[in-house]
C-alpha cells in the first residue's frame, strides 16, 4: 500500500472552504485514492473516492493531479459539524477482502 | 451499505478480567475486521475475521490475547483477555461491502476503560 502524508492538523472559520492535500508519491497504477471522516466517539465513514481529475459528491470533491503523486480534499463552506478526522488512503480496489490500513489522518477543527 | 451494531458502547472493566465484545451486521459479509484505536491515535488493524476459518492477527496482536470468533456470515466476537490499562482503547469491528465503490463500514465502537 502506497504511503501517505498529510497536515497533522488545520484549523478554519465556518464558511470557508478546506483543503486537505495528501501526498502519495509511491502510488501505483491500479490504486485509487479513497478520503474516510471520523467525528469523535464515532467510527470512519466513506467520503469520497476517486482515481484521476476530478470527483464532487454532495460532501466534498477531490482533486487529483494528472501525476496522481497527491490529492487535495475539499469541503466548501465548513460548518462547526465538519470538525473531524479526515483519512487519506491509497490501495486497489479489492473484492472486500483486505481492511484498510489508516494513517495518522488530519484533525480539523472548525471554529466559529 | 451495512448497518453495524456493538455491544456494550462502553464498560469500565478491573485489570485481569476479561470482555467480549460483539458486532452485528444487518447484512451478510464475507470479512468482518477488528481495529483498535487508543486516545488520540489512528485505528490500528487487530484481526481479519472470515466465516469457518480462525483469524487472521496483524503483526503485534495474538489469538490468545484477542480471542475472535466468526460463526455466521453477520455475527463476530472479539474477547480482550487479561486486561492490563494498556488495552484502555477504543475498539471497532468493519465491514467491506462492493457496490460501485467499495466502501468500508464500521460500527460506532466499544470504548474500554481498564483499572
Amino acid at each position: 500500500l502506497a504511503k501517505t502524508t498529510q497536515p497533522i492538523s488545520m484549523d478554519s472559520y465556518e464558511g470557508q472552504e478546506v483543503n486537505i492535500t495528501c501526498s502519495h508519491n509511491n502510488i501505483a497504477t491500479n490504486d485509487y485514492i479513497t478520503w474516510y471522516q471520523q467525528f469523535p466517539s464515532q467510527g470512519p465513514r466513506f467520503i469520497i473516492q476517486g482515481y484521476k481529475t476530478k470527483v464532487t459528491n454532495e460532501v466534498a470533491s477531490l482533486f487529483i493531479p494528472a501525476d496522481r503523486k497527491s490529492s487535495t480534499l475539499s469541503l466548501p463552506r465548513v460548518s462547526l459539524s465538519d470538525t473531524a478526522v479526515y483519512y487519506c488512503l491509497v490501495g486497489p480496489l479489492n473484492s472486500g477482502n483486505t481492511p484498510l490500513v489508516f494513517g495518522k489522518g488530519t484533525r480539523l477543527s472548525v471554529i466559529a | 451499505s451495512a448497518v453495524i451494531s456493538q455491544k456494550p458502547s462502553r464498560d469500565i472493566c478491573q485489570r485481569g478480567t476479561s470482555l467480549t465484545i460483539q458486532c452485528q451486521v444487518d447484512s451478510q459479509v464475507t470479512m468482518m475486521f477488528w481495529y483498535r484505536q487508543q486516545p488520540g491515535q489512528s485505528l490500528t488493524l487487530i484481526a481479519t475475521a472470515n466465516q469457518g476459518s480462525e483469524a487472521t492477527y496483524e503483526s503485534g496482536f495474538v489469538i490468545d490475547k484477542f480471542p475472535i470468533s466468526r460463526p455466521n456470515l453477520t455475527f463476530s466476537t472479539l474477547t480482550v483477555s487479561n486486561m492490563s490499562p494498556e488495552d484502555s482503547s477504543i475498539y471497532l469491528c468493519s465491514v467491506e461491502v462492493a457496490g460501485g465503490v467499495y466502501e468500508q463500514y464500521f460500527g460506532p465502537g466499544t470504548r474500554l476503560t481498564v483499572t
